[in-house]
């Protein structure tokens, strides 16, 4: 059974940094390129960061560009976020997706919760 | 960049047929595949359409997808509609610069 189990969500302050881990199992990780996608209270979703699946390809939302900075460890079977200089309007929750070019987004997992506020 | 505009809300009774639309802004509809996403209350979302008309397995045959490129739009219809149904429905495209969502559609079905 496909798993992604994202940790590493809490409270921040403005201009704070966090860093969000996804531990993935159940399918070939090195295979998939990888996305976080956040959607905060009551809002729909966005897209935040791809990652290829060897690491060598990698885009970013304008609203993340220069703060966050996505990452994988292949022989862990493991998706980063590293957040840094959050705003308030980073809070959100944020999902690990497989999906990219070659698949659709798919299976989501349960996401973990950002709140920046002070 | 491009947008995909939904609508905010639609409603209909059980066992009716909803249709919800999905307009790209620019660049054609046809260029890039369309996903349709259901998410209910308190749930991570799932796939319930993949690449503009397939549906996943344990998906049931009342959900159907289509492209209209006279219009520049996809649409997600759901057939034979249930109170299950009630959810937050996004479509999802993307371009040489990635991924974009609609804005959600919020499905009442009462």
């Amino acid at each position: 059974e496909v798993q992604l189990v994202e940790s590493g969500g809490g409270l921040v302050q403005p201009g704070g940094s966090l860093r969000l881990s996804c531990a993935a199992s159940g399918f070939t990780f090195s295979s998939y390129e990888m996305n976080w996608v956040r959607q905060a209270p009551g809002k729909g979703l966005e897209w935040v960061s791809y990652i290829s699946s060897s690491g060598s390809t990698i885009y970013y939302a304008d609203s993340v560009k220069g703060r966050f900075t996505i990452s994988r460890d292949n022989a862990k079977n493991s998706l980063y976020l590293q957040m840094n200089s959050l705003r308030a309007e980073d809070t959100a929750v944020y999902y690990c997706v497989p999906g990219g070019y070659s698949s659709w987004f798919d299976p989501w997992g349960q996401g973990t919760l950002v709140t920046v506020s002070s | 960049n491009f947008m995909l505009t939904q609508p905010h809300s639609v409603s209909e009774s059980p066992g009716k047929t909803v249709t919800i639309s999905c307009t790209r802004s620019s660049g054609s509809i046809a260029s890039n595949y369309v996903q349709w996403y259901q998410q209910r209350p308190g749930s991570a979302p799932t796939t319930v359409i993949y690449e503009d008309n397939q549906r996943p397995s344990g998906v049931p045959d009342r959900f159907s997808g289509s492209i209209d490129s006279s219009s520049n739009s996809a649409s997600l219809t759901i057939s034979g509609l249930k109170t299950e149904d009630e959810a937050d429905y996004y479509c999802q495209s993307y371009d040489s610069t990635p991924w974009v969502f609609g804005g959600g559609t919020k499905l009442t079905v009462l």
